[in-house]
C-alpha cells in the first residue's frame, strides 16, 4: 500500500472554530510532514515528524498545532485560524528524514477555507 | 525561502511534442527530485537524480543534472493531454546539511489535444 490518506477532502471554518487534519500513511515510513500550498505557489513546509518526534517547526503560528500519535499517523489541529490560512494542506511520508535521498509520497491534500 | 526555479514559469504546446523544463538552484546538493501536481491535488513523485549522476530516465520521461552550472532538465517526450499538470524540481534544503525538501516555483504544463 502507497498511498496517504487525508481527511478531510474539503474543510470550511469560521475564525473561532477548532477542527483538525488527519493524516495516515502504512508503508512504515519514518517521516512525516505537512505542507502549505497557496494557489499557484510550490508547497511550504510546514512541520516534520521524525520517528514520532516533531524534527522542524517552521516558524508556524501557535494556532497550528500537530501532533503524531503513533508512526502512522499524523493531525494537525487548527484553533483560532485568519483568511490568510486559507490554502491546500498537504501531508507526505517518507521513509526517512533526509534531504531528498528519498522520495515523498503525498496526501491528496485538505482544501481549507477559513471564513 | 526556494532552492529551485523552474523555467519557463508556462509552457502550451500540441500532444506529440516535447516538453523541456529547466530547474535551477543556488547551493550545492545532494540529490534533485522531480514532482508533477494535477490542479489541485497531492503532488507524485517523478524521478530522482543524484549528484553523481547526469542522465537518468523513466517511460517517457528523461532529467539531466549538471552540477557545476546548478541546473537540471525535464524533457517530457510524445507528451499526451493527461501530462496537463505543474511539474515541481525539489532538493536537499541548503547545501544537503538540513533534511528537508525545498521546492521550486514550477512549471505549469499545458499539453493541447
Amino acid at each position: 500500500d502507497t498511498e496517504v490518506t487525508q481527511t478531510p477532502k474539503h474543510l470550511v471554518m469560521g475564525m473561532t472554530n477548532k477542527k483538525s487534519l488527519k493524516c495516515e500513511q502504512h508503508m512504515g515510513h519514518r517521516a512525516m510532514y505537512w505542507y502549505k500550498q497557496k494557489a499557484k505557489k510550490p508547497p511550504e513546509l510546514m512541520f516534520v515528524y521524525s520517528y514520532e518526534k516533531l524534527s522542524i517547526n517552521e516558524s508556524v503560528p501557535s494556532r497550528f498545532s500537530p501532533e503524531c500519535p503513533n508512526s502512522s499517523l499524523l493531525n494537525l489541529h487548527l484553533h483560532a485560524l485568519q483568511p490568510e490560512d486559507s490554502a491546500l494542506y498537504l501531508c507526505a511520508s517518507s521513509q526517512e528524514f533526509s534531504g531528498a535521498r528519498h522520495e515523498q509520497y503525498f496526501g491528496p491534500g485538505t482544501r481549507l477555507t477559513v471564513t | 525561502s526556494q532552492q529551485g526555479e523552474e523555467d519557463p514559469q508556462a509552457l502550451s504546446i500540441q500532444e506529440g511534442e516535447n516538453a523541456t523544463m529547466n530547474c535551477s538552484y543556488k547551493t550545492s546538493i545532494n540529490n534533485l527530485q522531480w514532482y508533477r501536481q494535477n490542479s489541485g491535488r497531492g503532488l507524485v513523485h517523478l524521478i530522482l537524480i543524484r549528484s553523481n549522476e547526469r542522465e537518468k530516465h523513466s517511460g517517457r520521461l528523461r532529467v539531466t543534472l549538471d552540477t557545476s552550472k546548478k541546473s537540471s532538465s525535464l524533457l517530457i517526450t510524445a507528451s499526451r493531454a493527461a501530462d496537463t499538470a505543474s511539474y515541481f524540481c525539489a532538493t536537499d534544503g541548503y547545501g544537503g546539511s538540513q533534511g528537508n525538501l525545498i521546492f521550486g516555483k514550477g512549471t505549469k504544463l499545458s499539453v493541447k489535444p
